[in-house]
């Protein structure tokens, strides 16, 4: 059973135009991540949510933004898509509990591959 | 300098044989540190947790040395379905602070 889900699996944009990614998870954790992999280097933390609270790496470019409605969902924002931002994205969960420590590693989506043409 | 370093590889091992990677990390404040695999286009999957005692998970065993921040992981008997790549991960371990990732040491096993 998927746990971590993200949609769609191959995305391809338009230098420029907007994309959004989406994510939902069934485990009910309480952080969602999103992580930034280009090819043959390591994923990259860009942004988390942590509840409700919005963590922003501090070398995350203004042109990625992210959403989380609900527990289950989050979604990454491109706004203007370059080149360079062609890459997988992989959504991520875990779970901190009420001593502030996190009580499960994080599980990792299938990702999101995406080009920009 | 990097904050988790690893050998990027590939080490081409024969099928049988035993193979051992290490990484080192830059954060002494490290509290978690994870051995994650990654296969070709696909996301990175737990393997297992290090632990100072070391600790052990069939043909896989894990070391962590906070003194030197190493970390290491041997593979006995290897499969030609150990073929991937290895991430060496770490994390504060407080709060919901990402993982830091290496960039992985590419592993081909050979029949």
């Amino acid at each position: 059973d998927a746990m971590v889900i993200q949609n769609p699996r191959y995305q391809v944009t338009q230098f420029g135009k907007p994309v959004t990614l989406s994510c939902s998870q069934t485990l009910n954790h309480n952080v969602m991540y999103w992580y930034q992999q280009k090819s043959s280097q390591a994923p990259k933390l860009l942004f988390h949510y942590y509840d409700k609270d919005f963590n922003n790496e501090a070398d995350t470019p203004d042109n990625f933004q992210s959403r989380r409605p609900n527990t289950s969902f989050c979604f990454l924002d491109i706004r203007s898509p370059g080149l360079g931002d062609a890459a997988m994205y992989l959504c991520a969960t875990s779970r901190v509990g009420t001593s502030g420590r996190v009580a499960d590693t994080q599980y990792f989506g299938p990702g999101t591959r995406l080009t920009v043409l | 300098r990097k904050e988790v370093e690893q050998d990027p590889g590939p080490f081409n091992v024969p099928e049988g044989a035993t193979v051992a990677f290490n990484c080192t990390y830059s954060n002494s404040a490290s509290q978690s540190f994870f051995w994650y695999r990654q296969d070709c286009r696909k996301e990175p999957k737990l393997l297992m947790s290090v632990y100072s005692s070391g600790n052990e998970d069939g043909r896989f065993t894990a070391q962590l040395n906070r003194a030197s921040q190493y970390i290491s992981l041997l593979i006995r008997d290897s499969k030609l379905s150990d073929s991937a790549t290895y991430l060496c991960v770490v994390s504060s371990g407080g709060g919901a602070d990402g993982l830091t990732f290496g960039k992985g040491t590419h592993l081909i096993i050979q029949p």
